[in-house]
């Protein structure tokens, strides 16, 4: 069945690095963007942006630009966001999902959703 | 960048009643509007694309209509799993911007 599967919870130190992993199948990878989100406890959701897994392409919100990184391997339909220069409030539950490129129908499918805790 | 704002920011209902939830743009979005909905401690559920396309699975009382700026979501019988949080999202251009959430709890 068609799924994203994403790596297990983290916990990094403010300054550190995280990278979290996306694995997709069922379908055919490079046929679909994949957007990150975020989610603070407690807060809604926030998009930090999305990968074109077909030409590696990315658009980031400016919120994150400089310090988000989006890396894609077709070989295992595997995306990456990887985000530095973590902070406190980077701690979230961060999704990855899926939004097909010939036209803007929304976010489909979901991943299960990664903890990223902050803390010194 | 366009924003979203949905209203109300809180709901309380019963079983069996009919709510609307109300999202308006910053910027006219055509059609590129879509509705989540979010269980606590789960990720968002696609219901609604391109405003008023009912996405493979979901019940029939949930519709959406609008154009434009101004949009709205239905649900015409409220049942017990759609007590949770909604989101509405602009696919109209990057950054694809969320509503604040709306949450929808029983009475």
């Amino acid at each position: 069945q068609v799924q994203l599967v994403q790596s297990g919870a983290e916990v990094k130190k403010p300054g550190a690095s995280v990278k979290v992993s996306c694995r997709a199948s069922g379908y055919t990878f490079t046929g679909y963007y994949i957007h990150w989100v975020r989610q603070a406890p407690g807060q809604g959701l926030e998009w930090m942006g999305r990968i074109n897994p077909n030409s590696g392409g990315t658009t980031f919100a400016q919120k994150f630009q400089g310090r988000v990184t989006m890396t894609r391997d077709t070989s295992s339909s595997t995306a990456y966001m990887e985000l530095s220069r973590l902070r406190s409030d980077d701690t979230a539950v961060y999704y990855c999902a899926r939004e097909v490129t010939s036209t803007a129908r929304g976010l489909d499918v979901w991943g299960q959703g990664t903890t990223v805790t902050v803390s010194s | 960048d366009i924003q979203m704002t949905q209203s109300p920011s809180f709901l309380s209902a019963s079983v069996g009643d009919r709510v609307t939830i109300t999202c308006r743009a910053s910027q006219s979005i055509s059609n590129f509007l879509n509705w989540y909905r979010q269980k606590p401690g789960k990720a968002p559920k696609l219901l609604i694309y391109a405003a008023s396309s009912l996405q493979s699975g979901v019940p029939s009382s949930f519709s959406g209509s609008g154009s434009g700026t101004d949009f709205t979501l239905t649900i015409s019988s409220l049942q017990p799993e759609d007590f949770a949080t909604y989101y509405c999202q602009q696919s109209y251009t990057t950054p694809r911007s969320f509503g604040q959430g709306t949450k929808l709890e029983i009475k």
